[in-house]
């Protein structure tokens, strides 16, 4: 597709479970990165891909948090042990490269009950 | 605490009119400004950035206006239209060795133009 693409668009899970995030981003980006953004706030970073690694991911909020980019295009994000305070839209944003604008993804909509 | 503030969260604005959203941030080390507009069920859009070597940079209706010393910025749209009703959010980066990948977002300001 023409743009970055997350699936899902919608995931409800039980408090507890966990839960894996997709993002395919543009083709041929080569940054790749992940927002969380809770109501009411603005997006919050998460973690920042170049390549297949990740080159910033202090945004990670513990270890229940974990992302994975293994041939530098798909990536996805996990979540263990789901909280109710995870509940939240995930964004993703892919780059030509750093220093370039970001495009982002309609988001995935998680939500902890 | 919050980096980069938008103490408006709501504005309303005849169509034609100017839209002024303000901006303020606290970290002296960020150089680099960006605008992202959001409809509903949307990822941001990139609108207009800035760099800290400037003080005011236009694109077509938009323009984004830096005041470092007050660590203050601010976005024009003139004139305002229908399709600018979004959500508008003020971001700004460390221009580092990895450019700006790490966006500090404020909390966005719902701006609506009335017809």
């Amino acid at each position: 597709g023409a743009g970055v693409s997350q699936t899902p668009s919608n995931k409800v899970t039980e408090k507890g479970k966990y839960v894996e995030l997709r993002c395919d981003p543009i083709s041929g980006h080569t940054a790749l990165y992940w927002y969380r953004q809770s109501l009411g706030q603005g997006p919050e970073f998460l973690i920042y891909f170049q390549g297949t690694g990740a080159a910033d991911d202090s945004g990670l909020p513990n270890d229940r948090f974990f992302a994975v980019r293994p041939e530098g295009s798909v990536s996805t994000l996990k979540i263990q042990r789901t909280e109710r305070g995870d509940s939240a839209v995930y964004l993703c944003a892919s780059s030509l490269a750093p220093n370039t604008e970001a495009f982002f993804g309609q988001g995935t909509r998680l939500t902890v009950v | 605490d919050q980096q980069v503030k938008q103490n408006s969260p709501s504005l309303s604005v005849q169509e034609g009119r100017i839209s002024i959203l303000n901006c303020d941030y606290t970290n002296s080390m960020f150089d680099y400004f960006l605008w992202y507009k959001k409809y509903p069920a949307e990822g941001p859009t990139f609108l207009i950035s800035i760099s800290s070597i400037k003080d005011k940079n236009e694109d077509g209706r938009f323009t984004v206006f830096l005041n470092k010393s007050a660590k203050h910025l601010s976005l024009h749209i003139v004139p305002s239209q229908p399709g600018d009703s979004a959500v508008y959010f003020c971001a700004a980066s460390e221009t580092g060795n990895f450019g700006n990948e790490k966006l500090t977002f404020g909390t966005g300001t719902r701006l609506t133009i009335i017809p």
